[in-house]
Parts: structure tokens; sequence; C-alpha cells
């Protein structure tokens, strides 16, 4: 597509529950990024894949997030037993190479609330 | 590690008036800057970046930024502000050790017509 695409859009689930995110980035685009936005806030960093380097998690804040990139392409955010403190707009960004000396392209993002 | 310091959370200018949004930054190695601004209820956009060679940097809408490799500084700047600027704008920074882009906080800006 012509741009990084994300859905769903918008997201509510039940305390508890497990959620999954999708990011179809840029064709060609070999590094992707996934942020985390909460109200008023600024960008979280949470995980970062680069070609088929073993992706950067170290902003991932609890072992109940973890994340996939399949075939270099569509990645997958996963949220188990979600918390309300969860509630945000999750990110995804795309960018051409990954020494990060290219603009990231970014989603219209998941706004993920836990009730 | 690296980091991005936008040290004002709001800044405020009238219609017509220059303005200036802050940011530093560290990261070993040699920098790779970013601007980029959300307006509401919208994505991201890219608005510029510093790579490498001048240190006046020219992007979308008018605004440059200008790198200072001895204040570690990146600041954004536009010499005439439009109530239509009015956004929330990030700073980030690539490369060092590990590639990854990290944001600054950002900075809410608001043009009073």
């Amino acid at each position: 597509g012509a741009g990084v695409s994300q859905s769903p859009s918008n997201k509510v689930t039940e305390k508890g529950k497990d959620v999954e995110l999708r990011c179809d980035p840029i064709s060609g685009h070999t590094a992707l990024y996934w942020y985390r936005q909460s109200l008023g806030q600024g960008l979280e960093f949470l995980i970062y894949f680069q070609g088929n380097s073993a992706p950067d998690k170290s902003g991932l804040p609890s072992d109940r997030f973890s994340a996939e990139r399949t075939g270099g392409s569509v990645s997958t955010l996963t949220i188990q037993r979600t918390q309300q403190e969860d509630s945000a707009v999750y990110l995804c960004a795309s960018s051409l190479r990954g020494f990060g000396d290219t603009e990231a392209f970014f989603g219209q993002g998941t706004r993920l609330t836990v009730v | 590690a690296q980091s991005v310091a936008q040290p004002e959370d709001q800044v405020n200018v009238a219609e017509g008036n220059p303005l200036t949004v802050k940011c530093t930054y560290s990261v070993s190695g040699n920098p790779y800057l970013f601007w980029y601004v959300q307006y509401p209820n919208r994505g991201l956009q890219f608005l510029l970046k510093y790579i490498t060679g001048d240190n006046l940097v020219k992007g979308s809408y008018g605004f440059e930024a200008e790198f200072n490799k001895s204040q570690t500084s990146f600041h954004l700047k536009k010499p005439s502000a439009l109530v239509s600027d009015s956004a929330l704008y990030f700073c980030a920074v690539g490369g060092g050790s590990n590639y990854k882009l990290t944001f600054g906080k950002g900075t809410l800006l608001t043009v009073n017509p």
C-alpha cells in the first residue's frame, strides 16, 4: 500500500483479555517500530525490528507485551492480560533502512481502551 | 543510551511572529536528527531531517532547523508563524549504537491569531 496501515483503528477490550494489533509497513521498508502514546504524553518506544536481526525489545514494559514480524513485513503486537494502564494509542512506523538515517513513516495508530 | 530533551512542554506565539521549538540530544557517534508534527486527531508527519552537510536544513511548510554540534541542539524554527502551525511537535534522534529512533516528549505549539 501507499502508507503504513494499522488495524484495528480502535479497540475496546475488557481487563484481562488478550489483544493483537496489526501493522502493515510500507513495502520494501526494512525497519519497523512500535511506539505507545498515552494521552498528553510523548512517544514511548516499545520494540524495533531491522531486517533479519534480532529485535530490540528494550522498550517493552512487561512480559505481557510481545511482538513479531513475519517474513520481514507484517508485524503483530500482542498484549496479554490487558490492564487499564495499557490504554493508549499504539503507533507503528516503518523506514527504508534501519540505521536511523531515514525518516520513519507512521500509521494512524490503534487506540486501545481497556475497561 | 541515546536521548532527546524538549525542555518546553508548551510554546505560545502570536501569528506572524517567529517561532522556535527547542531540542537537545545525546547520542554516541554522529546523530541523525528529525522533526515530526502531529496535528489534532492525525498521525505523525515528517517535517525535516539532518543527516550530514549544511547545518541549516529546510523542510515542509516553511520550517527549518539548525544543527549545532557543540551545543548538541537541533532547534526548529519558522520566520513567521501561522495559526495552522498549532500542533504537537516531536524531535527525534537516530544513529548511535542501536540505530533506533528515540523521540522527545513533544512540545505543544499554539499560535494565537
